[in-house]
């Protein structure tokens, strides 16, 4: 069984539109993450969300908003979106905050925005 | 990423053989991940470490924070084992900082 849900799979969109990116995991964690990788780069870093708190945001621009409304979801709220928004976005979880936790990795939401 | 230089960026390799791949860090890390990609574009964890090495499988881990570097090495590879392989070192600032990736092809 999946621990680490995220919907959906692959998601196309066009520019301008707005879309959800939903993740739920199911291990027990406290602290889940969303990441992003682009074709051209590596993997980056972009929240990081401690008991539903947003603790670490490395993400510029606003029209990335996660929200969760439950301790183990965190969706991804993405507005006007651009073709460089593209990319495959990970969602993850770990016990407590903190790099020093392991984390575990969903099986990430292919977006191409046309 | 700035923080994690990761080589090679690209490996082949042949069944049966193996290697080794290396994140060197800027700066002190406190823990490292390494992670493996696969052709479904999964990341799937293979290791974390706060110190010392890790042993599954053909697979082993070495992280040394005193000397900023991790190793990932693989044993007798196969065909599965294809994919592109990450470290990500935790700062200690809490920000994890990833390396640009190593892509292995294994071959008949």
């Amino acid at each position: 069984d999946p621990k680490i849900i995220q919907k959906p799979k692959y998601l196309v969109a066009v520019t301008g539109s707005e879309k959800i990116l939903i993740c739920e995991q199911y291990l027990g964690h406290n602290a889940m993450y969303w990441y992003r990788q682009s074709a051209k780069k590596p993997l980056e870093f972009m929240f990081s969300y401690s008991y539903q708190k947003l603790m670490d945001n490395q993400t510029a621009s606003s029209r990335f908003q996660p929200q969760s409304s439950k301790k183990n979801h965190l969706d991804l709220q993405i507005t006007a979106l651009k073709p460089d928004d593209s990319a495959t976005y990970f969602c993850a979880s770990s016990q407590d905050y903190g790099g020093r936790y392991e984390q575990y990795f969903g099986p990430g939401t292919r977006l191409t925005v046309l | 990423g700035d923080q994690v230089e990761q080589s090679p960026s690209a490996l082949s390799l042949h069944e049966g053989t193996g290697s080794a791949l290396r994140c060197n860090f800027t700066t002190t890390m406190r823990a490292v991940q390494w992670f493996r990609k696969n052709s479904r574009g999964s990341l799937i964890n293979l290791f974390y470490l706060a110190s010392g090495t890790k042993e599954n499988g053909r697979l082993k881990s070495a992280f040394d924070s005193k000397e900023r570097y991790s190793t990932l090495h693989i044993r007798d590879a196969q065909l599965e084992d294809s994919g592109t392989y990450f470290c990500a070192a935790d700062a200690s600032n809490n920000r994890i900082f990833f390396g640009d990736g190593t892509q292995l092809v294994v071959k008949p």
